[in-house]
């Protein structure tokens, strides 16, 4: 399974944007890129994917890097209610034998200042 | 729609004893995996569990042992606990098809095991 790497905490004000980094030097070229997050006492909660392009959505951003070996997960506005773990993890491309297996790391802990 | 349950929130046994935890998935999904979150570590896979039989499994001894029912709830065991064993036990669901196609897990809040 190939590894990610992401700082282990990051500090942000609030209302201000959070660039969240990850690593993954050794993707291969169908592993999708998934972030969860995890908020103080819950499970995790999915926040958004991709394979090669930039991805938006409702929660956050999602900037792919050309040679994949890098992501970044933006937050474009943080709030206090985004202070959490934040896993970026390598999913197996889609197809019958995915279990869909997550293999999270300890992720990166932001902390959001009001 | 009440999202992926677990039960008990807490539980509190001593080392050599059984434990048995409990999942409900999210309403329509059929395939429900589980994980181990020792503290300050992120969520380790245990297995996972589709039409009442184990799909696939993670790194983890024979002391841990799973149960789908036939409404997909499902059951995770542990055996002979050991004081390693304290942490806590998430649960996770989704649609096999969805799995396939690269869909996101729901997970539950989890049950803190306490192994004295």
């Amino acid at each position: 399974d190939a590894k990610t790497t992401q700082p282990n905490s990051m500090e942000s004000n609030e209302e201000e944007p959070v660039h969240l980094p990850c690593n993954h030097s050794t993707i291969s070229g169908t592993d999708y890129i998934h972030w969860y997050r995890q908020l103080p006492s819950q499970g995790p909660e999915y926040v958004i994917h991709g394979l090669t392009s930039n991805v938006n959505n409702r929660m956050a951003s999602l900037a792919i890097a050309e040679d994949r070996k890098s992501s970044t997960l933006i937050l474009h506005r943080a709030t206090l209610r985004d202070a959490a773990v934040y896993y970026c993890i390598l999913r197996d491309p889609p197809g019958s034998g995915n279990t869909g297996k997550l293999i999270f790391g300890q992720g990166t802990t932001l902390q959001v200042k009001p | 729609d009440a999202g992926v349950t677990q039960s008990p929130t807490h539980l509190i046994k001593t080392r050599g004893q059984q434990v048995t935890l409990r999942c409900s998935p999210k309403s329509g999904h059929d395939t429900v995996s589980w994980y181990q979150q020792a503290l300050g570590q992120g969520p380790q896979f245990i297995f996972q569990y589709y039409e009442e039989e184990e799909r696939q499994r993670g790194n983890f001894p024979d002391r841990f042992s799973g149960h789908q029912f036939p409404n997909y709830s499902s059951e995770l065991n542990v055996n002979a606990l050991l004081l390693g064993d304290s942490a806590l036990y998430l649960c996770a669901s989704s649609l096999l098809s969805g799995l396939a196609i690269g869909d996101t897990q729901y997970f539950g809040p989890g049950t803190r095991l306490t192994v004295l």
